[in-house]
């Protein structure tokens, strides 16, 4: 199986922040990569698939990057609503491994 | 509106089975693939198969197999995911999941249910 890891685990951040967290796979997907976004309490939900198209009614202020073994998630300037936990997930092969999420906190 | 309607919550007892519902609502149930996903308290996604609703292939990871089935009634537009041999440490909130190629080539899940809460008590 492929494994996802996301750094950090989680982070502190003000409103008004850049914010980058990073996924590694262990071995390379090409851009099979998606973020997804979960609030306590929530289903996840779809920010960005094959690593950079923003998944519809997601604002401009998330930004996917990355291709192969590492990727990045960065959010420009946070805001209130964007405190949550964050996972990466990759597409490549079977089974759809996630990682283990980073949490962004105030 | 599109959108994935779950079950409600399941107490069962160890070694017992538990059978969740995922009904697709606002589209029809066979266009896309349905996946099952689990998160126990405080920890982190894990995903455990997939189904598609047209042909009624299947899979799951190994950790599964063998207890998990997953089925389909397309009359109904639902999705259901059967596990087996309950253990303690299945209890978890499960989802199901739309699965869809977005992009071409790439696969995504798109459209979530609000989870089914399984505890297991011994």
């Amino acid at each position: 199986d492929i494994q996802m890891t996301q750094s950090p685990s989680s982070l502190s951040a003000s409103v008004g922040d850049r914010v980058t967290v990073t996924c590694r796979a262990s071995q390379n997907i090409s851009t099979y990569l998606n973020w997804y976004q979960q609030k306590p309490g929530k289903a996840p939900s779809l920010l960005i698939h094959a690593v950079s198209s923003l998944q519809t009614g997601v604002p401009s202020r998330f930004r996917g990057g990355g291709s192969a073994t590492e990727f990045t998630l960065t959010i420009s300037s946070l805001q209130p609503d964007d405190f949550a936990t964050y996972y990466c997930q990759q597409s490549y092969l079977i089974p759809r491994t996630f990682g283990q999420g980073t949490k962004v906190e105030i | 509106q599109v959108q994935l309607v779950q079950s409600g919550a399941e107490v069962k007892k160890s070694g017992a089975s538990v059978k969740v519902s995922c009904k697709a609502s606002g589209y029809t149930l066979s266009f896309y693939d349905i996946n099952w996903v689990r998160q126990a308290s405080g920890q982190g996604l894990e995903w455990m198969g997939w189904m598609n609703p047209t042909t009624g292939k299947s899979g799951s990871t190994q950790r599964f197999e063998g207890r998990l089935t997953l089925t389909r009634d397309t009359a109904t537009g639902t999705a259901y995911m059967e596990l087996d041999s309950l253990r303690s440490d299945d209890t978890a909130v499960y989802f199901c999941a739309r699965g869809r190629w977005l992009t071409p080539g790439h696969y995504s899940f798109d459209v979530w249910g609000q989870g089914s809460t399984v505890t297991v008590s011994s």
